[in-house]
């Protein structure tokens, strides 16, 4: 079944530690997002790819970083993490034929403590 | 930019009751208008969306109205049902960018 899977569900780290968040879609889907989304709900976009090679910033500055060496595979790296990056992360992914249908990952809960 | 407000933060109804969610933005531009429901542990999914060449979608309990003129449209849910609580977003896209640009969301909880 076409999905898009995100690891882990839950990160619980403590201040200054290397993390990596995976996002993976078995959709072959060339746009890929991450957002970050608050405790008060709202979403905010931090990096969108459009394809192999490509990464962006979003509209929320973010101290992470991404990388899109294949198609299906869009990870988020945090190379010191701070109590501030405490939020639950969303990946996201389209078609460039329908790019504007979003299909969200199930997100990774991170705490940092 | 594309800017959306969404109204309200926060609606209860009982079971049966209708629920109406609001939104507003600010590019006459935009011209595609999708709604989320976020259930509790899950990401969004779409659930409806509009173009703006149409006044008004229905998918069985749910139906979207959009108003190009006051530029708002709005999310209706008929007969509501415990499995409808969960949190809505309402979106836009940016026609400068080509990206959707999300309402702050709206916490529906619908009471037995």
């Amino acid at each position: 079944e076409a999905d898009i899977y995100q690891t882990p569900r839950y990160l619980v780290i403590g201040t200054g530690k290397k993390i990596t968040l995976e996002c993976s879609q078995t959709m072959g889907h060339d746009k890929m997002y991450w957002y970050q989304q608050d405790p008060g709900m709202e979403l905010h976009l931090i990096h969108y790819s459009y394809g192999v090679n490509s990464t962006e910033k979003g509209d929320l500055s973010s101290e992470s970083t991404v990388s899109r060496i294949r198609t299906e595979h869009f990870p988020l790296t945090l190379e010191s993490a701070r109590p501030s990056h405490t939020s639950q992360y969303l990946c996201a992914s389209s078609d460039h034929r329908d790019y504007e249908k979003l299909f969200f990952g199930s997100g990774t809960q991170l705490s940092v403590l | 930019g594309e800017n959306v407000e969404q109204h309200p933060s926060t609606l209860s109804v009982q079971e049966g009751d209708s629920a109406v969610i609001k939104c507003t933005y600010s590019d006459s531009a935009s011209n595609y208008f999708p709604w989320y429901k976020q259930e509790l542990g899950k990401g969004p999914q779409l659930i409806i969306d509009i173009r703006s060449n149409v006044g008004e979608k229905k998918d069985q309990r749910i139906a979207v109205t959009l108003n190009k003129t006051a530029k708002h449209f709005s999310l209706h849910i008929t007969e509501t049902q415990p499995e409808d609580s969960a949190v809505y977003f309402c979106a836009a896209k940016d026609t400068g960018f080509q990206k959707l640009v999300f309402g702050t969301g709206t916490r529906l909880l619908v009471s037995p």
